[in-house]
């Protein structure tokens, strides 16, 4: 079993509709969790990070489910830029990240 | 600041050969880390390392050398290209005990044939 699950997608979901993807995580000792973006042949980058109690940043919205070991991603009022794919990533403690093979969304006009 | 650059951009080997991946970073962080990313695999960590003269291995070390001789830069070797070692590559960086915000270079695309 991958230490990080995600749906590979992808999403393809028109302008302004609302998405959501989550990604499950094996270690239940894992102690902080992100969501990075990539771009198509580009470099990840932090989009945001997951806290028990949630977060918002804008249109997106990131939430964790520790008993059940799973965490969400909501982006709403989707915009064609927000095409890319949305890495899944934990730390269990450790100085080592763990990523997901990723979420690919498409946003069409 | 250039943040973190990687060279080559691309780069093709024949099986046998050994090459040397560059990165370097500007922030003055102390965390570095090198990446391999494959369809369908996510990003595997190879090596990285805490600061200068210290690394350690990652999920992926075989067939890859690093050293850490300075806070900028950290390189890292192919010692003997295979074809299974091509993949895009990405180093990393971030302030150490901030390692869930790191930094990522363009990435290398390395084929072997």
């Amino acid at each position: 079993r991958k230490e990080v699950e995600q749906d590979p997608g992808p999403f393809n979901v028109p302008e302004g509709a609302t998405v959501a993807f989550n990604c499950t995580y094996s270690n239940s000792a894992s102690q902080s969790f992100f969501w990075y973006r990539q771009d198509c042949r580009k470099e990840p980058k932090l989009l945001m990070s997951v806290y028990s109690s949630g977060n918002e940043d804008g249109r997106f919205t990131a939430q964790l489910n520790r008993a059940s070991q799973y965490i969400s991603l909501l982006i709403r009022d989707s915009k064609l830029s927000d095409s890319a794919t949305y890495l899944c990533v934990v730390n269990d403690g450790t100085d080592k990240l763990i990523f997901g093979t990723g979420t690919r969304l498409q946003v069409f006009p | 600041n250039a943040g973190v650059t990687q060279t080559p951009k691309f780069q093709v080997l024949k099986t046998g050969q050994s090459m040397t991946l560059q990165c370097a970073q500007d922030m003055n962080h102390e965390y570095m880390s090198w990446y391999r990313q494959d369809p369908g695999m996510g990003l595997r960590l190879i090596h990285y390392s805490v600061g200068a003269g210290i690394t350690d291995q990652g999920e992926v070390p075989n067939g890859y050398n690093v050293s850490r001789s300075t806070t900028e830069d950290f390189p890292l070797r192919l010692l003997s290209a295979a074809p299974s070692q091509t993949s895009v590559y990405f180093c990393a960086s971030s302030r150490q005990g901030q390692v869930d915000e790191q930094y990522f270079g363009p990435g290398t695309r390395l084929t072997v044939t």
